[in-house]
């Protein structure tokens, strides 16, 4: 059971456009949403969270969107760089101090 | 910034063995999380500690166990080693006093098993 779901396994984009990566969630009691990128052979490196009480966190490039709703957040990178290519997971979680869980990841390339 | 470290990187075990895997979260952290990470697989949550305690626990197996000693470093034992338990293991520290307790990453252990 795929309780956090990013359907789109990869995902290229030209230097320079908007990368938006998609992230869909089931379980209505998560809390707080966290994005997180990967390179091969490192641990996830945090990106950018959001709470459940906001729909918005702009950190620089990076902008999450979260539709409570529709249970479904979005990263926004603007402008893409050839260094944002790696492999990104949205987490969730339901409280403070409680596991994350992770969507399957979306493997962004930016082509110069 | 201190992050978490996480040793050995890589470690080769045979069928049957044990093995080791030891974490240090970033000082002042106060709640250390394992996760296990499959070949083209999402993490997946083992267990955590939060003062030394165990706070939760996911799909670990009963050959698996852990603790969190006074210096706040955890370790995950690993007993009766299957080829099915090569995979990375990432460790992660937060602070609960940090308003958002996001959780950080170490750079994994790939325990690869013969």
């Amino acid at each position: 059971d795929q309780q956090v779901k990013q359907n789109s396994p990869s995902l290229s984009v030209q230097e320079g456009r908007i990368s938006i990566l998609n992230c869909d969630y089931t379980n209505s009691m998560f809390d707080y949403f966290l994005w997180y990128k990967k390179y091969p052979a490192e641990g996830p490196t945090f990106l950018i969270s959001i709470s459940s009480i906001k729909d918005k966190n702009e950190d620089g490039r990076f902008t999450v969107f979260l539709n409570k709703s529709a249970k479904h957040l979005s990263l926004h990178i603007v402008p893409s760089q050839p260094g944002d290519s790696a492999v990104y997971f949205c987490a969730a979680r339901e409280t403070s101090g409680s596991r994350l869980t992770f969507g399957e990841g979306t493997q962004l390339t930016v082509n110069p | 910034a201190a992050g978490v470290i996480q040793s050995p990187r890589h470690l080769i075990k045979e069928k049957r063995e044990t093995a080791t895997l030891k974490c240090y979260p970033i000082p002042r952290h106060d709640t250390v999380y394992w996760y296990q990470q499959g070949p083209g697989q999402d993490p997946q949550f083992l267990i955590s500690f939060y003062e030394k305690m165990q706070s939760d626990k996911g799909s670990i197996p009963d050959r698996f166990s852990a603790q969190q000693f006074s210096d706040y470093h955890s370790e995950l034992n690993m007993s009766s080693l299957e080829l099915g338990d090569s995979a990375l293991y990432f460790c992660a520290s937060s602070s609960r006093d940090s308003g958002t307790d996001t959780q950080y990453f170490g750079p994994g252990t790939r325990l690869t098993v013969l």
